[in-house]
């Protein structure tokens, strides 16, 4: 199994640009989930979903949009980058509800937006 | 959401035992206990995670108070390379808050 896995590894964006972070599981997990994290702060949740078809907002959404069509895959789209959008953005599997919790992270997206 | 709080940071001795506290005091019935790792840059690594029971594996125990509003992360015998930042999260249903998590730093 790859496990969690992230594209791109890092990415430079001019405000206002968009585009989409890829993120895909082999595991067939339910539960997905995005965080960002800012330097020298823990993770805050984006968006998550609990399975096909179901997405819902967390902690901070503004500016970004998901959809779970599949199981495997997650993709976060930023719809038009600002500066404060410079962040490491991690992409989180779990198995699901009265199964284990226990969540699988990516390797990250390093984005820096000028 | 449940909220956890933490030390900003502590120091451990390499082989004596780390105890990393978090306070929880609005956990509701059903919401678990985790604990994850996140060394430099990586994606975090999770570690243990309990209801009400006190837990333990090959990494560490967890202590839970009975009143679930604390807990308590035990890393028995700590080394150079268990220098982390650890969170403590509750989660329920698909949906976890990490806090700004506790810089343990492990010294010779």
């Amino acid at each position: 199994n790859a496990g969690v896995t992230q594209t791109p590894k890092f990415q430079v964006l001019k405000t206002g640009q968009s585009m989409t972070l890829q993120c895909a599981q082999d595991m067939n997990h339910e539960y997905m989930s995005w965080y960002r994290q800012d330097p020298g702060m823990g993770l805050r949740l984006i968006h998550y979903s609990v399975g096909a078809g179901i997405t819902d907002q967390g902690e901070v959404p503004n500016g970004y949009n998901v959809s779970r069509s599949t199981t495997e895959d997650f993709p976060l789209r930023l719809l038009s980058a600002a500066p404060s959008q410079t962040s490491v953005y991690f992409c989180a599997s779990s198995q699901g509800q009265g199964l284990s919790y226990e969540q699988y992270f990516g390797p990250g997206t390093r984005l820096t937006v000028t | 959401d449940a909220k956890t709080t933490q030390p900003t940071s502590m120091d451990c001795a390499e082989g004596r035992a780390a105890n990393l506290p978090c306070n929880h005091s609005t956990i509701s019935g059903n919401e678990y206990v985790y604990w994850y790792r996140q060394i430099h840059s990586q994606g975090p690594q999770y570690i243990i995670h309990g209801l009400k029971n006190n837990e333990t594996n090959e990494m560490a125990s967890l202590i839970i108070t009975e009143d679930r509003k604390s807990s308590t992360l035990i890393l028995p015998h700590a080394t150079l390379r268990d220098t982390a930042v650890y969170y403590c999260i509750v989660y329920s249903l698909g949906k976890s808050t990490f806090g700004d998590g506790t810089t343990l730093t492990v010294k010779p």
